[in-house]
């Protein structure tokens, strides 16, 4: 079955201890994103990823990083996590090009205390 | 920039009622338009697409016109059920772009 993976679905932390929310793929799909959803401001992309080893930063990048080591897998580092970092985490991957949809992962619930 | 405006909700329907959710778009070169439906505890989910002016997209008894003129791509269902209850989003992707924009999401509950 096609699918976006992503773990943990839900996570609660304290301010500044690290984590890591993994995303992977199975179409073998070139572009990867994250996005963060926040009530009223719809998704926000945080990073995303034409191929392996080619990431660039999207609307909101501050406090996160990535990397694309594999094709297949998008994990995003929390180096320090704020409480205005508490939000709703999308994974998504596609073919490249405006005419393909995004594919959704089901989501990370963050939760910085 | 590129950006998408939708109508804000939520939306509080009857049972086969008839469903408008409005988006309207801004973009620089020939966006592709989409509407996304999130279920409660979900990912997005694609409801439908159109890739080109006057191109209708559809599914479930959804459908939306992709109109260049007034820059819209509005949502309609003709009779909504309750299991329509979700967040709808409205988003497009500029060609030769891979940057997706999404509207602000529009909820719609459904009342049997």
């Amino acid at each position: 079955e096609a699918q976006v993976t992503q773990n943990p679905r839900y996570l609660i932390t304290v301010t500044g201890k690290k984590l890591t929310v993994t995303c992977s793929q199975n179409m073998n799909h070139e572009y990867m994103s994250w996005y963060r959803q926040d009530p009223g401001l719809g998704l926000r992309q945080i990073y995303y990823s034409m191929n392996v080893e080619v990431t660039d930063k999207g609307d909101v990048p501050e406090g996160y990083k990535v990397s694309r080591k594999e094709k297949r897998n998008f994990p995003l580092i929390l180096e320090s996590p704020s409480p205005n970092q508490t939000s709703l985490y999308f994974c998504a991957s596609s073919s490249p090009g405006s005419r393909h949809e995004q594919y959704f992962g089901p989501g990370t619930r963050l939760t910085v205390t | 920039g590129n950006s998408v405006t939708q109508m804000e909700g939520p939306v509080t329907l009857s049972e086969e009622a008839f469903l408008t959710i409005n988006c309207t778009y801004t973009a620089t070169g020939y966006p592709s338009l989409f509407w996304y439906v999130q279920y409660p505890g979900e990912g997005l989910q694609l409801l439908l697409k159109a890739t080109k002016a006057d191109d209708k997209g559809s599914n479930k008894g959804f459908e939306a016109t992709y109109r260049k003129e007034t820059t819209s791509f509005h949502l309609e269902k003709g009779s909504v059920q309750v299991s329509d209850s979700a967040v709808y989003f409205c988003a497009l992707r500029v060609y030769n772009n891979n940057d997706m924009r999404f509207g602000a999401g529009t909820r719609l509950t459904v009342k049997p």
